[in-house]
């Protein structure tokens, strides 16, 4: 389709252990976004790329958490040294330019769950 | 810093029902506003928007009115249908680059 794809869907993990969330946009969207959603609330923003470069990354909530995108499309979200509370729903975001347009499009999310 | 509000769901309805779903929000200067909504199993979609004050954003038979005065963008729909329930998200543009602050959603169930 042509849609936001985010694999995998699901995934449960031990923790302290590595996770690699993907995330592959609309094609030729130049603007990135991942969320997070936990249980029960809305997303909450964790970094933005324009092209290949993270142009605000203030959501990440600490270094266990960073996010590449190194050909302007693919994104992938890495998590080290998982925590129980790293459980939640990641959410990708692509749109077709970094303006205040509002309209971003949305893949179906990678479930995470830390054991 | 910037924040939304949202009222609890969920919100159960019979089909004809008149919706409202209340949304209020904190911000520095006059962002845009939007509405997104979640259907089962899908990601989430933009429903409307409004960009300046006064505006009224509509789609789908529903509507929202940005009002400064109150800092409200409050969700109606005069007759809901089976097919509206979903979970409902009040959003707020901050940054410039489509940095969404959204609300903790509000769950609709609509019953024939």
């Amino acid at each position: 389709g042509a849609g936001v794809s985010q694999t995998p869907s699901n995934k449960v993990t031990e923790k302290g252990k590595y996770v690699e969330l993907r995330c592959d946009p609309i094609s030729g969207h130049t603007a990135l976004y991942w969320y997070r959603q936990s249980l029960g609330q809305g997303p909450e923003f964790l970094i933005y790329f324009q092209g290949t470069g993270a142009a605000d990354d203030s959501g990440l909530p600490n270094d266990r958490f960073f996010a590449v995108r190194p050909e302007g499309s693919v994104s992938t979200l890495k998590i080290q040294r998982t925590e129980r509370g790293d459980s939640a729903v990641y959410l990708c975001a692509s749109s077709s330019s970094g303006g205040a347009s509002g309209e971003l499009f949305f893949g179906e999310g990678s479930r995470l769950t830390v054991l | 810093g910037d924040s939304v509000t949202q009222m609890e769901g969920p919100v159960t309805l019979s089909e004809e029902a008149f919706l409202t779903i209340n949304c209020t929000y904190t911000a520095t200067g006059y962002p845009s506003l939007f509405w997104y909504v979640q259907y089962p199993g899908e990601g989430l979609q933009l429903l409307l928007k409004a960009t300046k004050a006064d505006d009224k954003g509509s789609n789908k038979g529903f509507e929202a009115t940005y009002r400064k005065e109150t800092t409200s963008f409050h969700l109606e729909k005069g007759s809901v249908q089976v097919s509206d329930s979903a979970v409902y998200f009040c959003a707020l543009e901050s940054g410039g680059y489509n940095k969404l602050i959204f609300g903790a959603g509000t769950r609709l169930a609509v019953h024939p």
